[in-house]
């Protein structure tokens, strides 16, 4: 399994630009979840799935927008990018949304730079 | 929500126990508690989680009070490769969503 994995590993926006943040998994898990750290802080979340078709806000949804059309990926969208969205983007997945003891797996990362 | 604290930050020399604390005190009956850390340059790794037990597993134990208002992870020997930020979170009942802290920075000396 290749678990869960983020393209692109780094990337530099211009301000006012909209890009696509990939995540995978292989695992077929139903839970996706996007965070966000900005330098020496915990993680944010931003949007989260419950499965295809499902997806809600998390703590941080401004300026971002998600889809779920299959159960494998969960793009993040930056509509306009701005450069307080520069920050390092974690995509999460787990078995099943419910159960309070459920681990979750968290891809690489994507560091993204907005000037 | 449920809160976490842990101490900033924790020095260790190489081989030895390292102890990191959390308290929880308002834990509630069915919030689970998991310990996830996060190398340098890196997406954060589950390392344990437990309920009322104290749990082992391969990487470390956790050692939940018996008022369940605090908990320790244990590592048992630590490495240099376990320099890094340690999560301890609290798994809501009725909220699968992590709620990420600032964590406890552990530092291994060779």
């Amino acid at each position: 399994n290749a678990g869960v994995t983020q393209t692109p590993k780094f990337q530099v926006l211009k301000t006012g630009q909209s890009m696509t943040l990939q995540c995978a998994q292989d695992m077929n898990h139903e839970y996706m979840s996007w965070y966000r750290q900005d330098p020496g802080m915990g993680l944010r979340l931003i949007h989260y799935s419950v499965g295809a078709g499902i997806t809600d806000q998390g703590e941080v949804p401004n300026g971002y927008n998600v889809s779920r059309s299959t159960t494998e990926d969960f793009p993040l969208r930056l509509l306009s990018a701005a450069p307080s969205q520069t920050s390092v983007y974690f995509c999460a997945s787990s078995y099943s949304p419910g159960g309070a003891g459920e681990t979750q797996y968290f891809g690489p990362g994507t560091r993204l730079l907005v000037l | 929500d449920a809160k976490t604290t842990q101490p900033n930050s924790m020095e260790s020399n190489e081989e030895e126990p390292v102890h990191l604390p959390c308290n929880h005190s308002t834990i509630s009956g069915t919030d689970y508690i998991h310990w996830y850390r996060q190398l340098p340059s890196q997406g954060p790794e589950y390392v344990i989680h437990g309920l009322t037990s104290n749990v082992n597993n391969r990487m470390a134990s956790l050692a939940i009070a018996e008022d369940r208002k605090s908990s320790t992870l244990i590592l048992h020997r630590a490495t240099l490769r376990d320099a890094a930020v340690y999560y301890c979170i609290l798994s809501l009942s009725n909220d699968y969503k992590l709620s990420f802290g600032a964590g406890t920075t552990v530092t291994v000396r060779a």
